[in-house]
């Protein structure tokens, strides 16, 4: 089945220690796009990615940063974790092109920060 | 101002009966509105997409979509406790951009 990964599921990390979350999809979709969640709020969208164009949201701090080397897979690297990153980051993917804008998300990836 | 409002909720609604979800957008060249349902936890998986003004429905969802009120709505028929989740509605804010902006969710609990 065509489907959105994330690994991995659960992420401890230290205070200050820089982390990599991945995401990988088989939809073949143009578009991939990370979102931080924190509980009871909407998610957050931090940056996406149409094709390789880059796409950083003027909000999310420099500490976070993405890379797409081709176009199954992309990354979200922090590189210094703060106690206010702990969260569930998002990884989802739409097709572009024009639309439908239809966005579909992999599991998440549970960041802890200790 | 928020560009997409929900209530927060809890909505509660006994089995069986039918869940009325609602949300409401401030961008009238939004094109493009989706429900999504998230279990505690997990996350969001989407149900429901429609772009014209009117019904659109599958299975016991329902989507109703007035774009001159700038008003998308989500019913659900007969609900079951496996319904209980958060909905997030999430719309495409400017034509043509591949950008959702979310809703911050409603929280519904069935109860049996």
């Amino acid at each position: 089945d065509a489907m959105v990964i994330q690994n991995p599921r659960y992420q401890v990390t230290q205070f200050g220690k820089p982390v990599t979350l991945s995401c990988s999809q088989t939809l073949n979709h143009n578009v991939m796009y990370w979102y931080q969640q924190k509980s009871s709020q909407a998610p957050k969208l931090l940056f996406h990615y149409y094709d390789k164009d880059f796409n950083n949201e003027a909000d999310t701090p420099d500490n976070f940063q993405s890379r797409r080397p081709n176009t199954s897979f992309c990354f979200l690297d922090i590189r210094s974790p703060g106690l206010g990153d702990a969260a569930m980051y998002l990884c989802a993917t739409s097709r572009g092109a024009g639309g439908p804008y239809e966005q579909y998300f992999g599991p998440g990836t549970r960041l802890t920060v200790t | 101002q928020k560009e997409v409002e929900q209530n927060s909720g809890p909505l509660s609604v006994p089995e069986g009966a039918i869940a009325s979800l609602n949300c409401t957008y401030s961008d009238r060249g939004s094109q493009s509105f989706f429900w999504y349902r998230q279990y505690s936890g997990k996350s969001p998986e989407l149900i429901m997409s429609i772009y014209s003004n009117g019904d659109k429905e599958d299975g016991r969802f329902t989507a109703q979509l007035n774009k001159a009120s700038q008003y998308v709505s989500l019913l659900i028929r007969d609900s079951q406790p496996s319904d209980s989740a958060t909905y997030l509605c999430a719309v495409e804010t400017n034509f043509g951009n591949e950008k959702l902006t979310f809703g911050t969710g409603t929280r519904l609990t069935i109860i049996p």
